[in-house]
């Protein structure tokens, strides 16, 4: 079993639409929660970064840390043609500075 | 303030040869991970300095190997390249324990 598990499979949404984008996790150390965008050929670029359980908003942003389910979600409310990217689940242990990602998300938002 | 930088952008190598990548971090940081990321993929942790010594290493062969310079920025050196080493590399820079914020990437194609 992976540490992260992310699906992968590309998610393509209408302009405005909610995006819903999830991970799951087997490392119960596992303590922060981080989600990246990634533009093709580019860097990731962190977009939330959590600590423990519960929601964290920023803008249209909400990440969503349930660590008795190891289960974390990313929304992304009234989406933009701009948020077309590959979206990167990340964790970390106290202590350990070792990001475990998941495979990541493509999100495709369509005009 | 300039983020983290990595040079070179790209690079072809061919088999059995040996690579040179390298990031300058972001001002104020004093820790330096390297990851690569595979097409597809996550990225996967290879190691970690702080304080000029690797600190942490991923799953990684001692054919990967790096160094950190006093002034923290750092080289990634992969000795005897295979055809799957094919990747981004990628770099990312952060106060020990703290976000990690990540570089553009090197990508390397081996021949």
């Amino acid at each position: 079993q992976k540490e992260v598990e992310q699906d992968p499979g590309p998610l393509s949404v209408p302009e405005g639409a909610i995006v819903s984008l999830n991970c799951t996790y087997s490392n119960s150390a596992f303590q922060y929660f981080m989600w990246y965008r990634q533009y093709s050929r580019k860097g990731p670029e962190l977009l939330m970064y959590t600590y423990s359980s519960g929601n964290k908003e920023d803008g249209r942003f909400t990440a969503q840390v349930d660590k008795s389910s190891k289960y974390i979600s990313l929304f992304i409310r009234d989406s933009q043609p701009s948020d077309s990217a590959t979206y990167l689940c990340a964790m970390s242990a106290f202590g350990n500075n070792r990001l475990a990602f998941g495979k990541g998300n493509q999100v495709v938002v369509i005009p | 303030d300039a983020g983290v930088t990595q040079s070179p952008t790209h690079l072809i190598k061919t088999r059995g040869q040996q690579v040179t990548l390298r990031c300058s971090p972001k001002s104020g940081h004093d820790t330096v991970s390297w990851y690569q990321q595979a097409l597809g993929q996550g990225p996967q942790f290879i190691f970690q300095y702080y304080e000029e010594e690797e600190r942490q290493r991923g799953n990684f062969p001692d054919r990967f190997s790096g160094h950190q310079f006093p002034n923290y920025s750092s080289e990634l050196n992969v000795n005897a390249l295979l055809l799957g080493d094919s990747a981004l590399y990628l770099c990312a820079s952060s106060l020990l324990g703290d976000e990690q914020y990540f570089g553009p990437g090197t990508r390397l194609t081996v021949t």
